[in-house]
């Protein structure tokens, strides 16, 4: 059962345009949210977060929206660079039995084209 | 700065082999964490440890046992690997275990069971 989804495995965006990711989540006790980028070869770093009281945080070129009645957040990255191109992974943060617990999504590819 | 080292990068196994993955982090966080990665997937939690000398299950603990002998260091061995356990497997650690925190991530170890 997957409670985090991102429907889309990859995604091009000409450099200079907005590239736009999505996820959805099940389960409304989620209330905190995490963007890890992850190049190849590496590990995931972390981006940009959210916690559920907000409906938008922004971070340079980096947005994250939050749609709670949708359970539905997404990613902005304008102007898109080439810099960019990585995947990204959504994830909802919970803290369980004394650890913090991530559960991610798929992860979407993006590829920005000169 | 180190962060979090993993060894080895890659190896190949075959079945019913054992062997003993390597976290080792220099930032003195309390917690660690082992994910697996498979492909359409998002990473899954196989094992945490909130501090030194403590271990506890996640989401996919079966075929893998865990040791934090000391702060810096989070093991991870299979003791009879299967190709199912043919994954990326990502080291974790975090200074906190509220639900804001920023998990720092190893580069990965690409393991090949045969």
């Amino acid at each position: 059962d997957q409670q985090v989804k991102q429907n889309s495995p990859s995604l091009s965006v000409q450099e200079g345009r907005i590239s736009i990711l999505n996820c959805d989540y099940t389960n409304s006790m989620f209330d905190y949210f995490l963007w890890y980028k992850k190049y190849p070869a590496e590990g995931p770093t972390f981006l940009i977060s959210i916690s559920s009281i907000k409906d938008k945080n922004e971070d340079g070129r980096f947005t994250v929206f939050l749609n709670k009645s949708a359970k539905h957040l997404s990613l902005h990255i304008v102007p898109s660079q080439p810099g960019d191109s990585a995947v990204y992974f959504c994830a909802a943060s919970g803290v369980r039995q004394g650890a913090q617990k991530l559960v991610f999504g798929q992860g979407t590819r993006l590829t920005i084209n000169p | 700065n180190a962060g979090v080292t993993q060894t080895p990068k890659f190896r190949v196994l075959k079945t019913g082999q054992s062997m003993t993955l390597l976290c080792a982090q220099d930032m003195n966080h309390e917690y660690m964490y082992w994910y697996r990665q498979d492909p359409g997937m998002g990473l899954r939690l196989i094992h945490y440890s909130v501090g030194e000398g403590t271990t506890a299950k996640g989401e996919v603990p079966d075929g893998y046992n865990v040791s934090r002998l000391k702060k810096q260091n989070f093991l991870l061995g299979l003791e009879s690997a299967a190709p199912s356990q043919t994954s990326v497997y990502f080291c974790a650690s975090s200074y906190s275990n509220v639900r804001d925190t920023e998990a720092f991530f190893g580069q990965g170890t690409r393991l090949t069971v045969v």
